[in-house]
């Protein structure tokens, strides 16, 4: 059965640094999420793509964070520079399309920052 | 926005008993409204979902109701085993293509 891919599961860096994400969604998906989940609470959509398109980012902290998905397949979250307060689990989702209501999950990549 | 709420926070259940969770929404336009499970460090797996058309919906021990009136729905999870302690999470959809909220997770806990 295919499934979201994202690296690395771990990350751990000090604050100021750069921190980046991938994820490879599941082939012929064209929707692709990312949410943060805080420890304790449910996830949070960052930013939506339809594509290669940003259709969301309303949640997604521009001056540190940034995500692009230029061929519109697999997609990079960037957090420069990192703030404690990042600290949470980041997780990558896709769906075949906008219209389609099913979202499958990654496995995440836990990030701690020091 | 939509604003999902979960209850409740913990919850602690003879292996065997049933148990409850419940969520309500705000915004009377949601249309699609899942449910997650999600064991330690492990990615959230969808378990169940119901559509706004739809009043109920069974799979096996689990089902889901909404009542769209009140704008609740909750989840029944039937003759409990140790391997249903995870932690749960409601969702809701808005209209057109709006974006998952998920409410903030209920722990659940069977003990044997």
């Amino acid at each position: 059965e295919a499934e979201v891919a994202q690296s690395p599961r771990y990350k751990i860096t000090e604050k100021s640094q750069a921190v980046a994400f991938w994820c490879d969604p599941i082939s012929g998906h064209a929707t692709l999420y990312w949410y943060r989940q805080i420890l304790g609470q449910g996830p949070e959509l960052l930013v939506q793509f339809q594509d290669e398109s940003v259709v969301d980012d309303s949640q997604l902290p521009k001056d540190r964070f940034s995500a692009e998905r230029l061929k519109g397949v697999d997609s990079t979250l960037k957090i420069q520079p990192a703030e404690l307060g990042d600290s949470a689990m980041y997780l990558c989702a896709s769906t075949l399309d906008r219209g389609e209501y099913e979202q499958y999950f990654g496995p995440g990549t836990r990030l701690t920052v020091t | 926005g939509e604003n999902v709420e979960q209850h409740p926070s913990t919850l602690s259940v003879q292996e065997g008993d049933s148990a409850v969770i419940k969520c309500t929404y705000s915004d009377s336009a949601s249309n699609y409204f899942p449910w997650y499970k999600q064991e330690l460090g492990k990615r959230p797996q969808l378990i169940i979902d119901i559509r706004s058309n739809v009043g109920e919906k069974k799979d096996q021990r689990i089902a889901v109701t909404l009542n769209k009136t009140a704008k609740h729905f909750s989840l029944h999870i039937t003759e409990t085993q140790p391997e249903d302690s995870a932690v749960y999470f409601c969702a809701a959809r808005g209209g057109g293509f709006q974006k998952l909220v998920f409410g903030t997770g209920t722990r659940l806990l069977v003990s044997p």
